[in-house]
């Protein structure tokens, strides 16, 4: 079974530019989730969708952040404009809870991205 | 918000335990215990979580403490791949909104 993957691995962009990082959780996981860290810092959590829906955005640092996800599957996180303190590296994970009440998550390898 | 102190390093001779701590004293009857590794920059791995009785499963051991306040992981040869920063993570009030600490960095010699 394929992991949640995570594209691109790396990228680099200048001061307001936009960037999109995509997410593809592992399948038939409802509930899917970014977080990140920027330098120095701890991993932070950014929002949480179950489906398509927003279940939590509280993360989200500003309105500089969109993230969507059509149709319940991948999901795309878009920084636009990009600024200096935006660099870290970007974490997606997936789960699926059900009926249990507990939530493993399962990481991505993360997209690394570097605003010049 | 549960929120979780680990040592901040540690060091572990290569094919000897692990045992890795963790207070968790402001942790809720129905909060889960998970543990988390991250090696070098990669994504963190999950290893194991509890909720109260001790659990086990290929990659380690968890411990937790007749009242909940504290847990330990226990990897019980450790491998110089087991090197990595690890997590315990206490899911506050079942938000599925992982809190991060610092973790405890792992040094396993050779």
């Amino acid at each position: 079974e394929a992991g949640v993957t995570q594209f691109p691995s790396h990228s680099v962009i200048e001061k307001g530019q936009t960037v999109t990082l995509r997410c593809d959780p592992i399948s038939g996981h409802d509930n899917l989730y970014w977080y990140r860290r920027v330098m120095g810092k701890e991993i932070k959590f950014l929002l949480h969708f179950v489906k398509e829906s927003k279940q939590d955005e509280s993360g989200m640092p500003n309105n500089r952040f969109l993230a969507e996800r059509t149709g319940g599957t991948y999901s795309t996180l878009k920084v636009q404009p990009a600024e200096l303190e935006d660099s870290g590296v970007y974490f997606c994970a997936s789960s699926q809870v059900g009926g249990r009440k507990y939530n493993e998550q399962f990481f991505g390898p993360g997209t690394r991205l570097t605003v010049l | 918000d549960a929120k979780t102190t680990q040592p901040t390093s540690m060091d572990c001779a290569e094919g000897r335990a692990a045992n890795l701590p963790c207070n968790h004293s402001t942790i809720s009857g129905n909060e889960y215990v998970y543990w988390y590794r991250q090696i070098h920059s990669q994504g963190p791995q999950y290893i194991i979580h509890g909720l109260k009785n001790n659990e086990t499963n290929e990659m380690a051991s968890l411990i937790i403490t007749e009242d909940r306040k504290s847990s330990t992981l226990i990897l019980p040869h450790a491998t110089l791949r087991d090197t990595a920063v690890y997590y315990c993570i206490v899911d506050p009030g079942g938000t599925y909104k992982y809190i991060f600490g610092t973790g405890t960095r792992l040094k396993v010699l050779a």
